[in-house]
C-alpha cells in the first residue's frame, strides 16, 4: 500500500497562478481532509470530505476549492495564489468512524512569490 | 466552539529526564483525543488515541475531563523523542474533523 500519495513535494507559483495539489489514498478510506501547516499556527483545517461527491469547508477555505468525484481523489485547487498561501499543506485521510486516527501523505511546500 | 490549546511551543529536556507535553482542549460534547508526532523532515505520525488507552514508544496520555486535559507523559525522554507533538481533536462529531493545537517542539538533549 502507498497510503497517501501527494504531488507535487515542492511547487513555486507566482501571485495569480492556479495549481492543483493532488492527492490519492489507496487504503479505501471514507474520510478526507487538507490542512495547511504553517510556523506557529499548527495544522488547520481547509477542507474536508466525508465521502465521494461529499466536501464541506474547514477553518481557513477561502482562496481554495476541492471536489471528491472518486473515493480515492482528493485534488485541493488554488484559484488564484496569493503570498498568503505559502505554506505546507498535508492530505490526510481515515476509516469512517469515530476513533480511527489521520493517515497523512508527505506534504506539498508551496512557494507564492 | 472547539479549541485544543498547548501552552509550551518549545520544551527541552535532558536523556532519561521525565517529559510532559500540555493539552487543555474546549469542547461541549464527549470529546475524542488523539496526539500526533513529526519527527525531522518526516510526515506526521499518530501517536496515541484516548480511546484505547495505549502506551506507544513509552508515552501515555490520559484524559482528565475534569480538567479538560489530555497531557501527554513519558518517565524516561529518549533523543529520539525530539519531534513536533501535536494535541488534536475530533470536533465534528461523524464528520470527523480534527482540530489541531499549534504544537509543542520537545527537544531532548543528550
Amino acid at each position: 500500500n502507498a497510503g497517501v500519495t501527494q504531488t507535487p513535494k515542492f511547487q513555486v507559483l507566482k501571485t495569480g497562478q492556479s495549481m492543483t495539489l493532488q492527492c490519492a489514498q489507496d487504503m479505501n478510506h471514507e474520510y478526507m481532509s487538507w490542512y495547511r501547516q504553517d510556523p506557529g499556527m499548527g495544522l488547520r483545517l481547509i477542507h474536508y470530505s466525508v465521502g465521494a461527491g461529499i466536501t464541506d469547508q474547514g477553518e481557513v477555505p477561502n482562496g481554495y476549492n476541492v471536489s471528491r468525484s472518486t473515493t480515492e481523489d482528493f485534488p485541493l485547487r488554488l484559484l488564484s495564489a496569493a503570498p498568503s498561501q505559502t505554506s505546507v499543506y498535508f492530505c490526510a485521510s481515515s476509516r469512517a468512524g469515530l476513533n480511527y486516527g489521520y493517515t497523512f501523505g508527505s506534504g506539498t511546500r508551496l512557494t507564492v512569490v | 466552539a472547539q479549541r485544543v490549546t498547548q501552552p509550551e511551543k518549545l520544551l527541552s529536556v535532558f536523556k532519561g529526564a521525565p517529559v510532559e507535553l500540555k493539552c487543555n482542549y474546549s469542547y461541549s460534547g464527549s470529546p475524542e483525543l488523539f496526539w500526533y508526532v513529526q519527527y525531522s523532515r518526516q510526515r506526521l505520525q499518530l501517536l496515541l488515541r484516548h480511546i484505547s488507552r495505549e502506551s506507544i514508544k513509552g508515552f501515555t496520555a490520559d484524559l482528565n475531563k475534569g480538567e479538560t486535559s489530555f497531557h501527554l507523559k513519558k518517565p524516561f525522554a529518549q533523543e529520539e523523542d525530539s519531534a513536533m507533538y501535536y494535541c488534536a481533536l475530533n470536533s465534528g462529531g461523524s464528520n470527523y474533523k480534527l482540530t489541531f493545537g499549534k504544537g509543542t517542539l520537545l527537544t531532548v538533549n543528550p
